[in-house]
């Protein structure tokens, strides 16, 4: 099992390009979300799927666009690039139970916005 | 809106000393999770407490979670080069909200 494959590993963009970062699991799990990780900011949830057509914003979700069309895939689109969005960004994904369940971490894409 | 604080940020310990780092929700959490990130790499889950009051242990590692499922801490005894990363906690239902992390480093 691949586990959670994100692509790609590292970009530089534009001030006001478009870009979307892929994210793939083969687990079967039905909770997927996208994190952005930034020093001394810890991990901050983006958005968030629950499943398959169902997707719903975390703390900083402006500037993003998801979609949910499978259980396997949860792309992150930036529609105009900001500096302000140069980050780490981590997809992760679990299966849904009556608690939260164990993450499963992608290994990461590092954009840099110029 | 629900938040989740971390303390401390950093931490610089020698090697056998050592080491604990603390989690505070401003809301009641159903249950938290704790994560490791090495230097470069992703989080990855090291545990999760659900009961009020609950205490587990691995190894050298002793997670405690609140008796009011507010706070939680996670204490390193004598911590080895090897402990070297980044620490958060993770809580609440529905959508997981992470801690800013404790920064681990170990001086040999």
């Amino acid at each position: 099992n691949a586990g959670v494959t994100q692509t790609p590993k590292f970009q530089v963009l534009k001030t006001g390009q478009s870009m979307t970062l892929q994210c793939a699991q083969d687990m079967n799990h039905e909770y997927m979300s996208w994190y952005r990780q930034d020093p001394g900011m810890g991990l901050r949830l983006i958005h968030y799927s629950v499943g398959a057509g169902i997707t719903d914003q975390g703390e900083v979700p402006n500037g993003y666009n998801v979609s949910r069309s499978t259980t396997e895939d949860f792309p992150l689109r930036l529609l105009s690039a900001a500096p302000s969005q140069t980050s780490v960004y981590f997809c992760a994904s679990s299966y849904l139970g009556g608690h939260n369940q164990p993450q499963h971490f992608g290994d990461g894409t590092r954009l840099s916005i110029l | 809106g629900q938040q989740v604080m971390q303390i401390p940020q950093y931490q610089h310990v020698q090697e056998g000393e050592d080491f604990t780092t603390y989690c505070n929700s401003s809301t009641t959490l159903s249950n938290i999770q704790w994560y490791k990130q090495r230097p470069g790499g992703h989080p990855v889950f090291l545990i999760q407490l659900v009961k009020s009051g609950e205490v587990k242990k691995q190894k050298r590692l002793t997670f405690q979670f609140g008796e009011a499922k507010k706070n939680s801490s996670l204490h390193i005894t004598a911590t080895q080069t090897t402990d070297v990363g980044t620490y958060f906690c993770a809580g609440q239902g529905g959508k997981l909200i992470f801690g800013q992390g404790t920064e681990l480093s170990v001086k040999p």
